[in-house]
């Protein structure tokens, strides 16, 4: 069980979009609809930004949105705020119910 | 509402073992799986394992095969993980999170020291 390939650290300016990548397999990634997203605030539980590649649960803005092509997912946020400086992890179903995660990124609001 | 609060620090000296648990409250406790994860000081997120809540089938990394163990009780809608033979790299803050629209709901966390 690799671990995803996720960019150590990304920034952009307030309004600007970033956008994070995620590099799997063909066994996770490429083999399933079921990448999600996390957001890490220092000390705190991470929650949920994207599921099942590009849905938005409940209350997340529409800013944040998720796409796959192949072996790799990206988290784009539109419209970069203050408040969304935080560490983010991809995360993919690789299969008989095992999990496995990127490296993280973290996201500085210049 | 749905929530997931799980038991408090825990302290442990090297090769000992530790239990945390993660008790759920505000939906059908067999509705849904339970993951565990960890987080070391500084470091990212790490998946352990897995529980299928219904059944108690489990699925653990292969890091911790062999140390750690999840199961459920069904009367008291709770989860536990336990981990053995403790070193000073399983300090780390220890996460339930329970499945479904992606790892939806979280546990406060629980933060094991491992010490001397």
């Amino acid at each position: 069980q690799s671990a995803l390939t996720q960019p150590r650290s990304v920034s952009g300016s307030p309004g600007q979009s970033v956008t994070i990548s995620c590099t799997g397999t063909s066994s996770d990634i490429g083999g399933y609809n079921f990448v999600s997203w996390y957001q890490q605030y220092p000390g705190k539980a991470p929650k949920v930004m994207i599921y099942d590649v590009n849905q938005r649960p409940s209350g997340v803005p529409d800013r944040f949105s998720g796409s796959k092509f192949g072996n790799a997912a990206s988290l784009t946020i539109s419209g970069l705020q203050a408040e969304d400086e935080a560490d983010y992890y991809c995360c993919s179903y690789a299969g008989g119910h095992t999990l496995v995660l990127g490296g993280g990124t973290k996201v500085t609001v210049l | 509402q749905v929530q997931l609060v799980q038991s408090g620090a825990e302290v442990r000296e090297p090769g000992a073992s530790v239990r945390v648990s993660c008790k759920t409250s505000g939906y059908r406790f067999t509705n849904n799986d339970i993951i565990w994860m960890r987080q070391a000081p500084g470091q990212g997120l790490e998946w352990m394992g897995w529980i299928n809540v219904g059944s108690g089938n489990t699925q653990y990394s292969q890091k911790f095969q062999g140390r750690v163990t999840i199961t459920r009780d069904t009367y008291a809608s709770t989860v536990y993980v336990e981990l053995s033979r403790l070193t000073s790299e399983d300090t780390a803050v220890y996460y339930c999170a329970r499945n479904g629209g992606g790892l939806g709901y979280w546990g406060q966390g629980t933060l094991v020291t491992v010490s001397a």
